[in-house]
């Protein structure tokens, strides 16, 4: 079983800032089934990037994914208020990564 | 409106069985894949199985042999049979939408909860 490990953990910072969130993987995964999704407190998982690199629908252009083999990653260009959540990498139909949180500074 | 209503959580008692179900509408449910994911207290989200527009079904090795997730196409219904359930299942159970061929699960429900407790 393939595992993900993201980080850092927690990442503080300003709204505005730059985030870069980090998954890698115990052994390549191929892109096509590498997922992100945001989670706010008390509400389920929301889509935000699949296939390593494409936003889901309604998602904004700040967020981006990129990555291939062992190594993803996921930027938010400029930190909105709303931003401020857990994310989550998962290899489709198998394991999530154990999420960072994006606080505010 | 494309909605996916989960329902069956409660107290159970360890060794105990419960079944899910969650309730699919707005998009024509056997041309999707489906999931159920579940997140304890406090914790992060855990894959627990899928199952196929051809029946087939995914297990992780934490519920293989003890969970058993099945659908209904015909009453666009998922469900979620868990049986000799342990403290550690206890969490809150979404079902989700697999995306098709884009491999990512674009729409879930709002939970339900499972406690296992003596």
């Amino acid at each position: 079983e393939i595992v993900l490990t993201q980080s850092p953990g927690t990442l503080s910072l300003s709204p505005g800032e730059r985030a870069t969130l980090s998954c890698r993987a115990s052994q390549s995964v191929s892109s096509s089934y590498l997922a992100w999704y945001q989670q706010k407190p008390g509400q389920a998982p929301r889509l935000l990037i699949y296939g390593a690199s494409s936003r889901a629908t309604g998602i904004p252009d700040r967020f981006s994914g990129s990555g291939s083999g062992t190594d993803f990653t996921l930027t938010i260009s400029r930190l909105e208020p709303e931003d401020f959540a857990v994310y989550y990498c998962q290899q489709y139909g198998s394991s999530f990564g154990q999420g960072t949180k994006v606080e505010i500074k | 409106e494309v909605q996916l209503v989960e329902s069956g959580g409660g107290l159970v008692q360890p060794g105990g069985s419960l079944r899910l179900s969650c309730a699919a509408s707005g998009f024509t449910f056997s041309s999707y894949d489906m999931h159920w994911v579940r997140q304890a207290t406090g914790k992060g989200l855990e894959w627990v199985s899928a199952i196929g527009t051809a029946g087939d079904t995914y297990y992780p090795g934490s519920v293989k042999g003890r969970f058993t997730i099945s659908r209904e196409n015909a009453k666009n219904s998922l469900y979620l049979q868990m049986n000799s359930l342990r403290a550690g299942d206890t969490a809150v159970y979404y079902c989700a939408r697999g995306s098709g061929t884009d491999y990512g699960m674009d729409v879930w429900g709002q939970g339900t909860t499972v406690t296992v407790s003596s």
